[in-house]
This record gives C-alpha cells, structure tokens and sequence, in this order.
C-alpha cells in the first residue's frame, strides 16, 4: 500500500485565497483525521471522520474552516478565506478504528501552507 | 478539557545515554497509549504503544512503563543514537479519539 497520500505537498498562497488541502487514506482504513501542526501548538486535531461521517469537528478553529469525506477514498479540508495564522502543516490520518483495533493512526506526509 | 501533559519540551542525550520522555493524562476512558516518531518533514509514525492492563512494554531499545494508579507513562530510549533524533509524541486513545502531548525533541549527540 502506498500509505496516506496528501497534496499539494506545498501550498504558498496569498491572504485571502482559497485553499484546498487533499487526502486519500489508506484503503480499508474507515477512520480519517485532519490535524494541523505548528510550533507554538504542537499537534492540533481538526476533525474527524468515521465511516465517512463527520464525529467531531471541534477542533476546527473558525468558519473558514471545512472539511468533507465524500467517500472512503478522499477527503478534502478547506480555508476561504486564508489567513497568515493558517500557515503550519497539515496532516492526515487514517485509522482502522473497532472493537479490537489499535488505534494506530497512519500519518501522511503533511501539506506545508504559507500565507503571505 | 482531555489533556495529554508531556515532558521535558527538549532533550538533550549524549550517544549511548538514556532518554526518558514522561507523559500524563487524565481522562481513565483511555485504554491505549502510543508512543510516535516524528522526523523534520515527516509526518508522525507509531513508535511503541501499550495498553493499561501491563505495567510495561519493550521493543528493542525502546520501552514504555505505565502506571495506572498515577495515571503516567514513559518512554525510555537506551542505548540512545544519534539516528534517534526527532520529535516524539506520547499519547492517549479511546473510543475513536486520540489525544497528542505537546511533543518532546530530543537530541542525541554524537
């Protein structure tokens, strides 16, 4: 398996664009997450989607934020508009999440964003 | 508010040394608790997890020790290399959440 596979890799963009960060997690995996990653915050876990279902999005920092699975196959995070303060990396997860798994999350390679 | 409080944010470990990384968590729903390792421009990958019914786990150099009553766990890196340098992310999981420490870079000199 080619594990989760993310683009853009790198993303630079202007404040107030839209960006759309992607995701195709591991096949067979029925959980994703979206986390962000800076320096000041460490880890920070978005959302997450089980069976394709939004279960928490309360990570999610504002209204710009969103984030959709249409399928088991790929999943979509988005800014609009974005901010400097957006710039960090992005991950995705995937998980096989059941009565005896292990939670073992496979990371992507993350998306580096910069917002100038 | 779950919180996973890791320490030390740095760790400096001279080759051949140990490394101990701590962690403690609150919520007792947790029944998993990770270790990941996090290379520059790499995304987290699970390093050694253990689950609460045993006290301590070992895998290579790596060993994690749990204490439930305390509700903490460790890390322990012997025999530490410099191909061990990176960040490392102790965590705690339940149900179809998992909660990250704040991370620990840990340096080993040569």
């Amino acid at each position: 398996d080619a594990g989760v596979i993310q683009s853009p890799r790198h993303e630079v963009t202007e404040m107030g664009q839209e960006v759309t960060l992607r995701c195709k997690p591991i096949s067979g995996h029925n959980s994703l997450f979206w986390y962000r990653q800076t320096m000041m915050r460490g880890l920070e876990l978005l959302i997450y989607f089980n069976n394709n279902v939004p279960i928490d999005d309360s990570g999610m920092p504002e209204d710009r934020f969103s984030a959709k699975m249409p399928n088991a196959s790929f999943s979509t995070l988005k800014i609009q508009p974005s901010e400097p303060r957006d710039s960090a990396v992005y991950f995705c997860a995937s998980s096989l999440v059941g009565r005896r798994s292990s939670y073992e999350q496979y990371f992507g390679p993350g998306t580096r964003l910069t917002v100038t | 508010q779950q919180q996973v409080k890791q320490s030390p944010q740095s760790l400096i470990v001279q080759k051949g040394g140990i490394s101990i990384i701590n962690c403690a968590y609150e919520n007792t729903a947790f029944d998993y608790f990770p270790w990941y390792q996090q290379f520059p421009g790499k995304g987290p990958a699970l390093l050694i997890a253990i689950r609460p019914d045993v006290s301590e786990k070992k895998e290579g150099r790596f060993t994690i020790s749990f204490n439930k009553s305390a509700k903490q766990f460790s890390l322990h890196i012997m025999d530490s290399q410099p191909g061990d340098s990176a960040t490392y992310f102790c965590a705690a999981a339940g149900g179809f959440k998992t909660i990250f420490g704040a991370g620990t870079r840990l340096f080993v000199k040569a």
